[in-house]
């Protein structure tokens, strides 16, 4: 089973619906919890990041994490074409100076006019 | 402008012949590192360095070199290139201070094909 399970998609959406992405995973160490979004042919950019439980929330994006399930979301409301993009979750233990970072897979987001 | 470049963007070698893929970063980071990104795998920590000089293991260290002579560069060297090492990868960097994680910046890529 790996640490970090994320759905690849493609998922396909009508502009401005809600869109929902989520990942899972099983290391109950981790504190760190990030989406990072990643056009095609370019690297991943940080989008958002949580530390431990709760919700956070930036213009049309809002992250949530919920320890106790194991599963962390992102959420895109009013989503347009320019978020169509593969969207990929990370997440840490405490080991702040290490940097291990564990990825997800990735979801593949389309958003058509 | 901060930024993360790499390259070669794109390279085609052939199995055993020694290549070298070039990071640098103008943003006085501290810590750097190295992913590879594969289809169904996501990215995977290849080494990292916390500074000049201090280097260490990621995930998916075999076949990999690295070194960090200077704070701005970061070379990731293949010795014996083989097809399994055919793969996209990416550079990494962010301060040591300030909040985890926050001012992480990738690289554009470098896609590797090894024959």
């Amino acid at each position: 089973q790996k640490e970090v399970e994320q759905d690849p998609g493609p998922l396909s959406v009508p502009e401005g619906a809600i869109v929902s992405l989520n990942c899972t995973y099983s290391n109950s160490a981790f504190q760190y919890f990030m989406w990072y979004r990643q056009y095609s042919r370019k690297g991943p950019e940080l989008l958002m990041y949580t530390y431990s439980s709760g919700n956070k929330e930036d213009g049309r994006f809002t992250a949530q994490v919920d320890k106790s399930s194991k599963y962390i979301s992102l959420f895109i409301r009013d989503s347009q074409p320019s978020d169509s993009a593969t969207y990929l979750c990370a997440m840490s233990d405490k080991s702040y100076n290490t940097d291990k970072l564990i990825f997800g897979t990735g979801t593949r987001l389309q958003v058509f006019p | 402008e901060a930024q993360v470049t790499q390259n070669p963007r794109y390279l085609i070698t052939v199995t055993g012949k020694k290549l070298t893929v070039t990071c640098s970063q103008n943003m006085n980071h501290e810590y750097m590192s190295w992913y590879r990104q594969d289809p169904g795998l996501g990215l995977r920590q290849i080494y990292y360095s916390m500074n000049v000089e201090v280097t260490d293991k990621g995930d998916v260290p075999e076949g990999y070199k690295v070194s960090r002579k200077e704070k701005r560069n970061f070379p990731l060297i293949l010795e014996s290139p083989s097809p399994n090492q055919t793969s996209l990868y990416f550079c990494a960097s962010r301060r040591l201070a300030g909040t985890f994680q926050e001012t992480q910046y990738f690289g554009p890529g470098t896609r590797l094909l090894v024959l």
